[in-house]
């Protein structure tokens, strides 16, 4: 079954302290993309990727950071520079990364502090 | 830069009646359009694209929307709403070299 899955589906960040989401795509799809969500605020991207070894900031990467050492995963990682990082995260792929394409989505991951 | 407006955070509807969520779009460019529908605490799935091939659009579950340039619209549109059709939903552009831009979001309650 071909998907998208994300890890944790909760996640408890203390302060000043690194966490990492997970994200893993068995849909051979070459882009990924990282989804801050959060209420009444729609989605804002944090960062993208078209191809393993490379990726670019989107709109709000400050304190985020990211990896794509595989074609199948793309972990991002909340750094203590990200002061406000309670939101619901989502990862999506999309076949090439051009226009038209569906973009598919995990189920997201939603981080807390403690 | 792209700009997506969602007219209504919050639209509630009873049963059987029809669905009409909003949604506009700013750009120079007929962009690409989509709508996608997120279950609590869930990811997004998309319900329908537009690609300008046909400006009438159908989708999952009952769903429809249709393209009017002249009043850059995507309205989401279903004849007769379901329980299970309460959700929250996204509209989304893409123009251009642009990436995905989505609205803030509409979420639709349906009363029994």
């Amino acid at each position: 079954d071909g998907g998208i899955t994300q890890s944790p589906k909760y996640l408890f960040r203390k302060e000043g302290q690194n966490v990492t989401l997970s994200c893993e795509q068995n849909l051979n799809h070459d882009a990924m993309y990282w989804y801050r969500q959060d209420p009444g605020q729609g989605l804002r991207l944090i960062y993208y990727s078209q191809i393993v070894n490379d990726f670019q900031k989107g709109d709000i990467a400050e304190g985020y950071s990211v990896s794509r050492e595989k074609k199948e995963s793309f972990p991002l990682t909340v750094t203590s520079a990200q002061k406000n990082p309670t939101a619901f995260y989502l990862c999506a792929s999309s076949p090439m990364g051009g226009h038209v394409e569906t973009q598919y989505f995990g189920p997201g991951t939603r981080l807390l502090v403690l | 830069a792209q700009s997506v407006t969602q007219l209504g955070s919050h639209v509630s509807v009873s049963e059987g009646a029809l669905v009409l969520l909003r949604c506009n779009y700013s750009s120079s460019v007929p962009p690409y359009l989509f709508w996608y529908v997120q279950y609590p605490n869930q990811g997004l799935q998309l319900l329908l694209k537009y690609t300008s091939a046909a400006t009438l659009v159908k989708g999952i579950n009952g769903f429809e929307a249709e393209f009017k340039k002249s009043e850059t619209s995507f309205h989401l549109t279903k004849p007769s709403a379901h329980m299970s059709d309460a959700a929250e939903y996204f509209c989304a552009a893409q123009g251009g070299s642009e990436k995905l831009v989505f609205g803030k979001g509409t979420k639709l309650t349906v009363n029994p």
